[in-house]
């Protein structure tokens, strides 16, 4: 069955500077995507990167890059140069085929706090 | 802004009463989706619909349906809500659903059954 897991319930980070957010994921289709969104308090969903299967180079968009190692079965996010605003909830999550459409799941999330 | 809107922000009604939310997907998304966020059950997939047609099925209950209308917008209706149904409610939508297509939520709903 497909899993997604988040080990990091918490996590601190100094403002500037680099974190990586876990995420593993349990799946033998062999298409799938890989997404990351962030929640911040006031409950929005933001889409930030996302990861397809085949995918040969690991994705980037602006401070986030995706570490994505097909083998191990981890996505892991790493957000540079951290921002007090990056402050949220993040969620990991893989969009797989069922049935003739498609499936989302979403790891429990990992909250990050920023420090000044 | 992501286009996506949800009406109503809130909702607070009583065990056994039945309500309705209602999705309006960017312009242009064929694709809707439905979920919910629960402190117990985390963020889980309910259902999808594209064009009108349902497409995919999550862990959504037989209590719950959903309908995808002609000018395709979306509503989720919940009947013999019980305590456990308190959640935050979202719609997302996308172009047509595809497996890389990014989908972009509206603000949900967050219901309180008392």
């Amino acid at each position: 069955a497909q899993k997604i897991t988040q080990t990091q319930p918490g996590m601190f980070v100094q403002e500037k500077e680099a974190v990586t957010l876990d995420c593993t994921y349990d799946t033998s289709d062999p298409s799938y995507g890989l997404f990351w969104y962030k929640q911040p308090s006031s409950g929005e969903m933001i889409f930030l990167i996302y990861q397809g299967s085949y995918d040969q180079q690991n994705a980037t968009e602006g401070r986030y890059s995706l570490n994505f190692q097909k083998a191990r079965k981890s996505a892991n996010l790493v957000i540079s140069a951290s921002q007090l605003g990056d402050s949220a909830m993040y969620f990991c999550a893989m969009r797989h085929l069922s049935f003739g459409g498609f499936k989302t799941i979403f790891g429990a999330g990992t909250r990050l706090f920023v420090k000044a | 802004d992501s286009g996506v809107t949800q009406t109503p922000k809130h909702l607070i009604t009583a065990t056994g009463q039945r309500v309705t939310l209602r999705c309006s997907p960017r312009s242009g998304d064929l694709s809707v989706y439905w979920y919910q966020q629960s402190l117990d059950q985390g963020l889980q997939f309910l259902i999808q619909y594209y064009n009108g047609e349902e497409r995919a099925k999550g862990n959504i209950l037989e209590r719950f349906s959903a309908q995808q209308f002609p000018d395709l917008h979306s509503e989720l209706n919940l009947s013999s809500l019980e305590l456990g149904d308190s959640a935050l409610y979202f719609c997302a939508s996308s172009v047509v659903g595809g497996l890389e297509e990014t989908q972009y939520f509206g603000p949900g709903t967050r219901l309180l059954v008392l």
